[in-house]
């Protein structure tokens, strides 16, 4: 069984740019959640993807966006990026929406992102 | 809304010591509680889990107990050993909606 993957590992963009981040589910898994982790923090929820819809949104704007493709996989682009956007982003796959509340969330191991 | 409260960090602990981190949660309802531990470097790892109340999630020495009465879902360990050393966070998720609500994380480091 392969786990969650994120790609790059690492990247390091200007302000005002645009990034793409890129995010493989578990096998079985069809939702990707995304997180924000800012040093010394808890990972904050930006939005989540089901069967590529997407299931519910944290506070972030609009400049934070995404897409869940056929096979499950997701992106996180940001646009005009900003200085406190320099985190670690985390992908979570999960086997359904969070409805119950006892499913598990799986995490990769994050992409970080600075921006100078 | 929902939220979790973890005991300040950093935590410094000898080898074979007694861990204790405390987790507290507001919510409504009946949340799913966590704990995820992350070691340096790299992503959040599902350390134990609990679905409802009185349940105890455990794994690798590590227990947590899901107390409604007073909120809490804190984390024990009977003996540390320098390999426990991470970042651990404590996180629920509430019935309905779709995300983790994650605490601000306590950091342990343990000494040989």
């Amino acid at each position: 069984e392969t786990g969650v993957t994120q790609s790059p590992t690492h990247l390091i963009k200007t302000r005002g740019q645009q990034v793409t981040l890129r995010c493989s589910s578990q096998s079985g898994h069809n939702t990707v959640s995304w997180y924000q982790q800012a040093l010394g923090q808890g990972p904050q929820f930006i939005f989540q993807y089901y069967r590529e819809e997407e299931n519910g949104r944290g506070n972030f704007p609009p400049r934070f966006s995404g897409l869940q493709f056929p096979n499950y996989s997701s992106e996180l682009n940001v646009n005009a990026l900003e200085l406190d956007d320099s985190a670690l982003y985390l992908c979570a796959s999960s086997s359904d929406p969070l409805s119950t509340g006892t499913d598990t969330q799986y995490f990769g191991p994050g992409t970080r992102l600075t921006v100078l | 809304g929902n939220s979790v409260t973890q005991m300040e960090g950093p935590v410094t602990l000898s080898e074979e010591a007694f861990l204790t981190i405390n987790c507290t949660y507001t919510a409504t309802g009946y949340p799913s509680l966590f704990w995820y531990v992350q070691y340096p470097g790299e992503g959040l790892q599902l350390l134990l889990k609990a679905t409802k109340a009185d349940d105890k999630g455990s794994n690798k020495g590590f227990e947590a107990t899901y107390r409604k009465e007073t909120t809490s879902f804190h984390l024990e360990k009977g003996s540390v050993q320098v390999s426990d050393s991470a970042v651990y966070f404590c996180a629920l998720s509430a019935r309905g909606a779709q995300k983790l609500v994650f605490g601000q994380g306590t950091r342990l480091t343990i000494n040989p």
